[in-house]
């Protein structure tokens, strides 16, 4: 069974830094390209950044650029965002997803890591 | 950046009722549209991908139709387990973006 663990997710002031991080098992970790996606709360679905299986290709959002890093350890199975600047707007659940068969659909999710930007 | 518009907002129908939630982007992605379901204090869950691929699991009520910049998720015949919030989700363009979510409420 694929399951997606986040962690990593607490109450941080404004400029502050925080990383959270996503075990996986039930599946061979590095053929999948991995995605973490947030929600504010009470809002909708925003797509944070992608990583390939082997990390050498990587996108992010415009909002989130500059300030975010995403990246992975294939030996432990697991992916990380490195968040520094952070903003009342980046308070959300963290979630991570698996790519598909294709990469681009969003197959499995998480259950979610709350990060609270508030001084 | 795609804006993918969904509609309605809310849905309210009842049980063994034909609902359609459409999702308008703003140019064309092709069929890189997929549509999850979101239940209350849960997170997501992939229902149809690239437009109307079935996923295993998922109930055959659901499906999806469309190319270019419409598309529809059909649940052919409402149950109260459906109850959830759907998005549709474009991977066509960089940066990916979602819809703003249709509400379904069973009466």
């Amino acid at each position: 069974e694929v399951q997606l663990e986040e962690s990593g997710g607490t109450l941080v002031q404004p400029g502050g830094s925080l990383r959270v991080s996503c075990a996986a098992s039930g599946f061979t970790f590095r053929s999948f390209e991995m995605n973490w996606v947030r929600q504010a709360p009470g809002k909708g679905l925003e797509w944070v950044s992608y990583i390939s299986t082997r990390g050498n290709t990587i996108y992010y959002a415009d909002s989130v650029k500059g300030r975010f890093t995403i990246s992975r350890d294939n030996a432990k199975n697991s992916v990380s965002l490195q968040m520094n600047s952070l903003r009342a707007e980046d308070t959300a659940v963290y979630y991570c997803a698996r790519g598909g068969e294709k990469g681009w659909e969003l197959d499995h999710w998480g259950q979610g890591t709350l990060v609270t930007v508030s001084s | 950046e795609v804006v993918l518009t969904q509609s309605p907002d809310f849905q309210s129908g009842t049980p063994k009722e034909k609902v359609i939630i459409t999702c308008r982007a703003s140019q064309s992605i092709g069929s890189s549209l997929h549509w999850y379901q979101q239940k209350p204090d849960q997170s997501p869950k992939l229902l149809i991908k690239y437009a109307s691929q079935s996923i295993s699991g998922v109930p055959s009520r659901f499906s999806g139709s469309g190319s270019g910049t419409d598309f529809t998720l059909t649940i052919s015949g409402l149950e109260a387990e459906d109850a959830a919030a759907y998005y549709c989700h474009q991977s066509g363009n960089l940066p990916w973006t979602f819809g703003q979510g249709t509400k379904v409420e069973i009466k």
